[in-house]
């Protein structure tokens, strides 16, 4: 159980353009879901809280108009990305909350190259 | 903020040895995760522990949550080649507040298991 997916596994996209991607929670309902970025040999670095029904939680210094979350219903969270720019480029890995537990689990990830 | 001091920050093994790394805490945790992560793949949970002094395994991993609640370690007993990886220890902050289901992760321990 607790298995999470995402869509797409890889995306390049020109630069000034938007990319949506999708993370799902396959076999339970995840109220709260989690956004994170990864830099080649470097820890995950949490962007935003994904809440179902509400606004997401941004950390410091992640910019919201940049990175479009929507959290619709308890097995999908979207990431978008507005406007990217190469400096963009990097692994993004989203996560969904077990309910009634601390532990979170992973999606696969998604690794976003902008030209 | 909270931080995670995980180390050692890197292990060259030989097939069969054991392996031990640890995670400490500046701060309270109420759950530690430890994570294995391979090359362009999301973070695979391993061990979750949620109580002080709780010991857990999973096959040849044993992990324990610290009796001071600011630390833990994980041991991999017989290593194999494809327990190549990067482990990440996570800390799950006291519940409430703006913490609240957000982890904080080590820098990592890239494992090397020669054959």
């Amino acid at each position: 159980g607790a298995v999470v997916s995402q869509h797409p596994s890889w995306v390049i996209c020109k630069s000034g353009t938007s990319v949506k991607i999708e993370c799902r929670s396959l076999d339970f309902q995840a109220t709260t879901m989690f956004w994170y970025r990864q830099f080649p040999k470097q820890s995950l670095m949490l962007m935003a809280t994904s809440n179902e029904g509400s606004k997401a939680t941004y950390e410091q210094g992640v910019e919201k108009d940049k990175f479009l979350i929507n959290h619709a219903s308890l097995t999908l969270s979207t990431l978008t990305v507005t406007s990217a720019h190469p400096e963009d480029s990097s692994f993004y890995i989203c996560s969904a909350r077990v309910p009634g537990r601390d532990s979170q689990y992973f999606g696969p990830g998604t690794r976003l190259l902008v030209l | 903020g909270q931080q995670l001091n995980q180390s050692p920050q890197s292990m060259f093994i030989q097939e069969g040895e054991d392996v031990s790394m640890n995670c400490t805490s500046s701060s309270i945790f109420n759950t530690w995760l430890w994570y294995k992560q391979d090359p362009g793949e999301g973070p695979v949970l391993l061990i979750a522990l949620y109580k002080a002094g709780e010991l857990t395994s999973n096959g040849r991993l044993t992990a324990q949550f610290g009796i001071t609640r600011k630390d833990s370690f994980l041991n991999i007993s017989a290593s194999i080649p494809s327990d190549v990886g990067i482990y990440f220890c996570a800390g799950q902050p006291v519940s409430g507040g703006t913490s609240y289901g957000k982890l904080t992760f080590g820098q990592g321990t890239i494992l090397t298991v020669h054959p």
